[in-house]
């Protein structure tokens, strides 16, 4: 495709479930992020992938939060035993050759009750 | 402290108006890149304007155009004749760091909100 695609658009959890997020960049996309978005707030950053390699997870909330991107193509974010505090929207963006644009998805709209 | 401050929580212009979205960042990096986003209601997010660090020239794209004082570390956002479908959230934000390292990253802001009025 041309852009950028998540799946699923909107995700429902109970608490302590765990859940599955996925990315496919652009193809040929070296850089792929993800954030997380709280409600009216900007996106803070989560982790960053060069390739396969995860070059940065500081910005994970906690351990229950996992990232990996296996063949350096698509991403899958998961969190396990899912909090109230995890809903959010997650962003994913990749980053080409060209780094004065980064291209975002849509988006992941996660509701944790 | 804020890498990345957007000291205007919300502004509102007239439509056919210019308005200025302020943006102040903080880096020790010599190299960087500072982005514009907009994000609509519907929650995409989208690309408006690039400034790197070492041009000279303040960036330009369409109606926007980016206000770049090196020396006050500010990335201002102008947009000229502002349109109803301008309203909407925007964002500042600032890549630092290595390609090729874990420094690699992009800090936003906390966002403008921007009502144009008709």
């Amino acid at each position: 495709g041309a852009g950028v695609s998540q799946s699923p658009r909107y995700k429902v959890a109970k608490r302590g479930q765990d859940v599955a997020l996925r990315c496919d960049p652009i193809s040929g996309h070296v850089s792929l992020f993800w954030y997380q978005q709280a409600l009216g707030q900007g996106p803070e950053f989560l982790t960053y992938f060069q390739n396969e390699a995860q070059l940065d997870k500081s910005g994970l909330p906690s351990d229950r939060f996992f990232a990996e991107r296996p063949e350096g193509s698509v991403s899958t974010l998961k969190i396990q035993r899912t909090q109230q505090e995890d809903s959010a929207v997650y962003l994913c963006a990749s980053v080409g050759i060209r780094e004065d644009e980064q291209f975002f998805g849509p988006g992941t709209r996660l509701t944790v009750l | 402290a804020q890498k990345i401050t957007q000291t205007q929580p919300g502004m509102f212009v007239q439509e056919k108006e210019a308005v200025t979205l302020d943006c102040t960042y903080d880096t020790s990096d010599q190299s960087y890149g500072l982005f514009w986003y907009k994000q609509p209601s519907s929650g995409e997010m989208i690309f408006l304007i690039y400034q790197g660090s070492y041009d000279e020239q303040n960036a330009t794209e369409g109606r926007y155009s980016l206000n770049f004082q090196k020396a006050r570390k500010s990335a201002n956002l102008v947009i000229s004749a502002s349109q109803l479908g301008d309203s909407a959230m925007y964002f500042c934000a600032m890549r630092e760091g290595i390609f090729t390292s874990g420094t690699y990253k992009y800090i936003f802001g906390t966002g403008t909100r921007l009502k144009v009025l008709a």
